[in-house]
């Protein structure tokens, strides 16, 4: 039971290049979510998906866009990169674990430097 | 506007030196709120969660504890090992499980 997987864990781009970072969970979770962790700034919520074949934004969605692939996978896309975008990027599953309110559980991260 | 605030910012304890930080909220409508524990280079650790006023939870030397308008997080004679940033988080009503993260608190324990 690996949890969350996120890949690459490390990537430098250059402005105006795209990528996406993918995100896998083995934990049979419905809700999948991007953060962006910045100093100073906490994490914030990127875009996150309820269940599979939805998706919403979040707090800061300008510049990003998801895929929930299917129950497992959700990745993140940047179009064209900008040096706004270097941040370390974590991907969260959830699951009911009481009757009030869902568990978030994160993978280990994504280091991303745009030039 | 919700708000999560968290201090202090950073805090450097002597190992058996125990203390608390504090997560203060100002939203309506309070689900649940969590504790993590994140290490450097690391994404967060899931420690508690709380529901209600006046509920505690405990794990090792941690012992959360949460009002109608902050939640602490009481180390107890803490050691080297304990050290990390600890994060809190707000679960709102209708805002489909979405939290809303503190900027957290950088805990150093030393020898």
């Amino acid at each position: 039971n690996a949890g969350v997987t996120q890949t690459p864990k490390f990537q430098v781009l250059k402005t105006g290049q795209s990528m996406t970072l993918q995100c896998a969970q083995d934990m049979n979770h419905n809700s999948m979510y991007w953060y962006r962790q910045d100093p100073g700034m906490g994490l914030r919520l990127i875009y996150y998906s309820a269940s599979e074949g939805t998706t919403d934004k979040g707090e800061v969605p300008n510049g990003y866009n998801v895929s929930r692939l299917n129950k497992r996978e959700f990745s993140l896309r940047l179009e064209s990169a900008a040096p706004s975008q270097t941040s370390v990027y974590f991907c969260a599953s959830s699951g009911r674990t009481s009757g009030y309110t869902d568990t978030q559980y994160f993978g280990p991260g994504t280091r991303l430097t745009v030039l | 506007e919700d708000q999560v605030t968290q201090s202090p910012e950073a805090l450097r304890l002597q190992e058996g030196e125990s203390s608390s930080l504090n997560c203060s909220y100002t939203v309506s409508g309070l689900r649940g709120l969590f504790w993590y524990r994140q290490d450097p280079g690391k994404g967060p650790e899931f420690l508690f969660t709380l529901y209600s006023a006046g509920e505690e939870k405990e794990k090792e030397r941690l012992k959360a504890t949460l009002t109608k308008k902050e939640s602490f997080l009481h180390i107890t004679a803490p050691k080297p090992e304990d050290s990390a940033t600890y994060l809190c988080a707000v679960d709102l009503v209708g805002t489909a499980s979405k939290l809303t993260f503190g900027t957290g608190t950088r805990l150093q324990v030393t020898l």
